[in-house]
């Protein structure tokens, strides 16, 4: 089982629609979880953070944890085709580096 | 304020060359990570620092090394390449690991 898992993807959503992106991870001990979008031949970019179970809204984002259930998502409202990237989830468990799911591919489509 | 530069952007290097790539963090950060991203694997993380101490290293064969300095700059070397060797490299800082890392803009290595 890996550590932290995603979904590939393609998610594919319209224009204006709320994109729904998953994450499960495995270790109990995690205790940050963040969330990343990479475009096509770039590096990766902090979108939000995430430390304590509920929501967290930032803009178009909403983080969401739930730490019973080992599972966080990135809500994206009124999603737009510049969102069309590879979007990262990855989880803190105390002093270890931060670990990466695959991630999941969302595409907008105009 | 400066963001995480590594350099050389790109490299190309034949087969059981050695390499070293460069990392300079973010003024104040002391945390310093490498990760490997491929097509197929993903980013997979190849080691950590903090205040000039290897704090994790992930599965990577010991061809792959790195240090930090003082002034907490890293760089990453790695020995006798592989075509496999062939990524995306990336170097990422932080205050600590549980406010995030701030990526560079990494080294594309090509090994022909």
């Amino acid at each position: 089982q890996k550590e932290v898992e995603q979904n590939s993807g393609p998610l594919s959503v319209p224009e204006g629609a709320i994109a729904s992106l998953n994450c499960t991870y495995s270790d109990r001990v995690s205790q940050s979880f963040f969330w990343y979008r990479q475009y096509s031949g770039k590096s990766p970019e902090l979108i939000m953070s995430i430390y304590s179970n509920g929501d967290k809204e930032d803009g178009r984002f909403t983080a969401q944890l739930n730490k019973a259930s080992q599972y966080v998502s990135l809500l994206i409202r009124d999603s737009q085709p510049s969102d069309s990237a590879t979007y990262l989830c990855a989880v803190n468990a105390g002093r270890r580096a931060l670990t990466f799911g695959s991630g999941t591919r969302l595409q907008v489509q105009p | 304020k400066a963001g995480v530069t590594q350099t050389p952007r790109y490299l190309i290097k034949t087969r059981g060359q050695q390499v070293t790539l460069s990392c300079s963090p973010i003024s104040g950060h002391r945390s310093v990570s490498w990760y490997q991203q491929t097509p197929g694997q993903g980013l997979q993380f190849l080691f950590e620092y903090f205040s000039e101490t290897q704090r994790n290293k992930g599965n990577f064969p010991g061809r792959f090394s790195g240090r930090q300095f003082s002034n907490s700059r890293s760089e990453m070397n790695v020995s006798t390449l592989e075509l496999g060797d062939s990524a995306l490299y990336l170097c990422a800082s932080s205050l600590t690991a549980d406010y995030g890392y701030t990526f560079g803009s990494g080294t594309r290595l090509t090994v022909v």
